[in-house]
């Protein structure tokens, strides 16, 4: 079964740290994304990457970034972890065209 | 900035019921699929329609795309508590997803 897998369900983390988010496919996609999603916003689109070690920012690239070394992996990172970080974050892959996007299962992030 | 507002938010229903979401946007993509969500979990893609008034039937629903690839609506005939979520339409442009607000279906035994 493919999937794409996000190291993390749950994360408590404090104000001012440095969090790291990981997300891997194991269907070849060029193509990665990560959104977060919280109530009556919609998923908001972060960063994405075309291929290995380009990335673009999304909507609200603003407090985070991202790092692609391997095609299979797409680390999101919060340099600096503030409460309004608090959030579902998704992460997805595609193959390169017009296709669907497959998702991670999401990591719950709490800011305390 | 491209938005893509669905309707109904909230839909509460008893199994058996029918039901239709709809997904409008003013700008036109270049196709527009529709996902699931439940709680706790990533969105599923259901369907992607590509071609202006195309519709798609994946057993109880059915995917309507308008004919100026501008909106799209799903039905779902007699909804069962499995259909229960988080529904969301996605427009494509270029190469990102514009996500839809959701329609959050509750479907009642």
């Amino acid at each position: 079964d493919v999937k794409v897998t996000q190291s993390s369900r749950y994360l408590v983390k404090r104000t001012g740290e440095k969090v790291f988010l990981e997300c891997v496919q194991d269907m070849d996609h060029e193509n990665m994304f990560w959104y977060r999603q919280d109530p009556g916003l919609g998923l908001r689109l972060i960063y994405f990457s075309y291929d290995v070690k380009m990335k673009e920012k999304g909507d609200i690239p603003e407090g985070y970034s991202v790092s692609r070394e391997k095609k299979e992996r797409f680390s999101l990172i919060l340099e600096s972890a503030s409460t309004n970080q608090t959030s579902m974050y998704l992460c997805a892959s595609r193959r390169q065209g017009n296709y669907g996007y497959t998702f991670g299962s999401g990591t719950r992030l709490t800011v305390v | 900035t491209q938005l893509l507002e669905q309707s109904p938010q909230f839909l509460s229903i008893q199994e058996g019921e029918n039901l239709t979401v709809y997904c409008n946007s003013s700008s036109v993509f270049s196709s527009l699929q529709w996902y699931r969500q439940e709680p706790g979990e990533g969105p599923v893609l259901l369907v992607t329609v590509v071609t202006g008034g195309e519709v798609k039937k994946l057993k109880r629903l059915t995917f309507q795309f308008g004919d100026a690839r501008k909106d799209s609506s799903l039905h779902i005939t007699a909804a069962q508590p499995g259909d229960t979520g988080l529904y969301l339409c996605a427009g494509a442009n270029t190469d990102k997803l514009i996500f839809g607000t959701g329609t959050r279906l509750q479907v009642f035994p």
